[in-house]
């Protein structure tokens, strides 16, 4: 069965520093992978996809993530934290025809001044 | 194009009292997903249409939960009998099957809350 997992549920960082959130998943076919970010009360919003084109995706807000079969991972980085990324981060895998979601189970990113 | 809209954004119930909730997909997306978020949780797939047929429904959508699409276009999710743990954000989201690649277009969602 497929699933995805996050390591760690909350992650702080300073203003300006590097953001790492972590995803690992499990599918025993090639995977669609996903990143979607999720504000307070409101619904979830695409960062970035990987499809089986390039390796490294880049997104939106300064976002990017590295497909690494060997390691099953697809974390997501971005090198300068600003305070409007604070927000809920979830990471999806999608491996059929039905093109449903398989979701972790979020990461909270704090961003300190 | 408005994006997906979902309605009400909150309801609160007593247990027990039954509670509908309605999405409108992007106009042109033949497919559509009802998924469930508790509280620091990920969205937990329920079920999805291809037009209006319902074609897969995850085991978490109990005999107290039915969802409908009786055109191929809006959708609405009924919950009978409503019980505290049904409390939740339900989430709909909508995509297409031509040339799609995965990606699917969340609304804002229906909090519930059930006293």
């Amino acid at each position: 069965a497929q699933s995805v997992t996050q390591l760690g549920s909350h992650v702080s960082v300073s203003e300006g520093a590097l953001v790492l959130l972590r995803c690992n998943y499990s599918s025993s076919v090639p995977p669609y992978l996903f990143w979607y970010v999720q504000y307070p009360n409101q619904g979830l919003q695409l960062l970035l996809k990987y499809t089986s084109a390039a390796t490294l995706v880049k997104g939106i807000n300064g976002f990017e993530a590295e497909f690494k079969k060997s390691e099953t991972s697809f974390h997501l980085t971005k090198p300068s934290a600003h305070m409007s990324d604070a927000a809920e981060y979830f990471c999806a895998v999608s491996v059929d025809s039905s093109y449903k979601l398989i979701f972790g189970s979020g990461t909270r990113l704090l961003v300190r001044p | 194009d408005t994006g997906v809209s979902q309605d009400p954004r909150h309801k609160i119930t007593k247990r027990g009292q039954n509670v509908t909730f309605r999405c409108d997909p992007i106009s042109e997306h033949n497919r559509l997903y009802w998924y469930r978020q508790t509280l620091g949780q990920g969205p937990e797939f329920l079920t999805y249409f291809q037009n209006e047929a319902q074609l897969e429904k995850s085991r978490l959508l109990s005999d107290r939960f039915s969802a409908e699409r009786p055109k191929g276009s809006f959708s609405t999710l009924e919950i009978q009998r409503t019980e505290q743990g049904d409390s939740a954000m339900y989430l709909c989201a909508s995509s297409y099957t031509e040339g799609n690649t995965g990606e699917l277009f969340f609304g804002e969602g229906s909090r519930l809350t059930v006293l």
